[in-house]
C-alpha cells in the first residue's frame, strides 16, 4: 500500500494567519491527491481534488499544490470556522485508496 | 441534492455479522459516471477505505478486509450495502458511505460525497 503522511499532526493559528499542511507519499502518485475537512462529530468534506482544483462550493482561501510525492494544502487567511482535523487521501492506486493521519487544527 | 443516508444496527456481537445499507437520493446508482462504496473511521482515528463498487457489478475491497467483506447494489431500491463477517472489536467504527467519482472524471476514485456516518459498536 502507498503510505501518506501528513504533518504536522496538529497545529494552532490565530485568524488571519497563512497555514500549511504537507502531505507525503511514499511512492510517486502524480497529481492524484485529495484533501478533506473534517469537523468535529461531521463526515469529512471533499475540499480539493486532483492535488490542486477546488471543488465547488468551497472558499477560495483553500488551495492545494504538488505532484509526485510532495503536496501541499494552504489556507490563505485562517478563519474561525476552519478548525478542524485535515486528511489527504491518494487516488492513484485504485485498489488500496489510502488516507493521510491528519492534521488537527486549532484556532488560537 | 445528493443525499447519502445510512442505515443498520448500533451493535454487533463479537464473531456476528455487520450489516449496512445506504439509500441514495438525489441522483440515480445507476449512473455510470459514479462508483458508491464506504470509508470507516474508529473512534478518535483517522479513515479506512474498505469497499468501492460500480452498479455494473464490479467491485474493489480493500486487501486487509477482502476475506471478510461483500457489497451488493440494489437499483431499484437506489441503495447499496455492505456486509463485514466475524467482527471484532477491531471494526468498531463510524461508516460512511460514500459517492466516488468515476475513472472518467481523470482523478481516479475520488470520495466526493459522504453521508452522515454510522456508529457500529462490536461487543458482548
Amino acid at each position: 500500500d502507498i503510505q501518506m503522511t501528513q504533518s504536522p499532526s496538529s497545529l494552532s493559528a490565530s485568524v488571519g494567519d497563512r497555514v500549511t499542511i504537507t502531505c507525503r507519499a511514499s511512492q510517486s502518485i502524480s497529481t492524484y491527491l485529495n484533501w478533506f475537512q473534517q469537523k468535529p462529530g461531521k463526515a469529512p468534506k471533499l475540499l480539493i481534488y486532483g492535488a490542486s482544483s477546488l471543488q465547488s462550493g468551497v472558499p477560495s482561501r483553500f488551495s492545494g499544490s504538488g505532484s509526485g510525492t510532495d503536496f501541499t494544502l494552504t489556507i490563505s487567511t485562517l478563519q474561525p470556522e476552519d478548525l478542524g482535523t485535515y486528511y489527504c487521501q491518494q487516488s492513484y492506486s485504485t485498489l488500496a485508496l489510502t488516507f493521510g493521519g491528519g492534521t488537527k487544527v486549532d484556532i488560537k | 441534492q445528493l443525499q447519502l443516508q445510512e442505515s443498520g444496527p448500533g451493535l454487533v456481537k463479537p464473531s456476528e455479522t455487520l450489516s449496512l445499507t445506504c439509500t441514495v437520493s438525489g441522483d440515480s446508482i445507476s449512473s455510470s459516471s459514479y462508483y458508491w462504496g464506504w470509508i470507516r473511521q474508529p473512534p478518535g482515528k483517522g479513515l479506512e477505505w474498505t469497499a468501492r463498487m460500480h452498479y455494473s457489478g464490479t467491485t474493489h475491497y480493500s486487501p486487509s478486509l477482502k476475506s471478510r467483506l461483500r457489497t451488493s447494489v440494489d437499483t431499484s431500491k437506489n441503495q447499496f450495502s455492505l456486509t463485514l463477517s466475524t467482527v471484532t472489536a477491531a471494526d468498531t467504527a463510524v461508516y460512511f458511505c460514500v459517492r466516488f467519482l468515476g475513472y472518467s472524471y481523470g482523478y481516479g476514485p475520488v470520495p466526493d460525497h459522504w453521508g452522515q456516518g454510522t456508529l457500529v459498536t462490536v461487543s458482548s
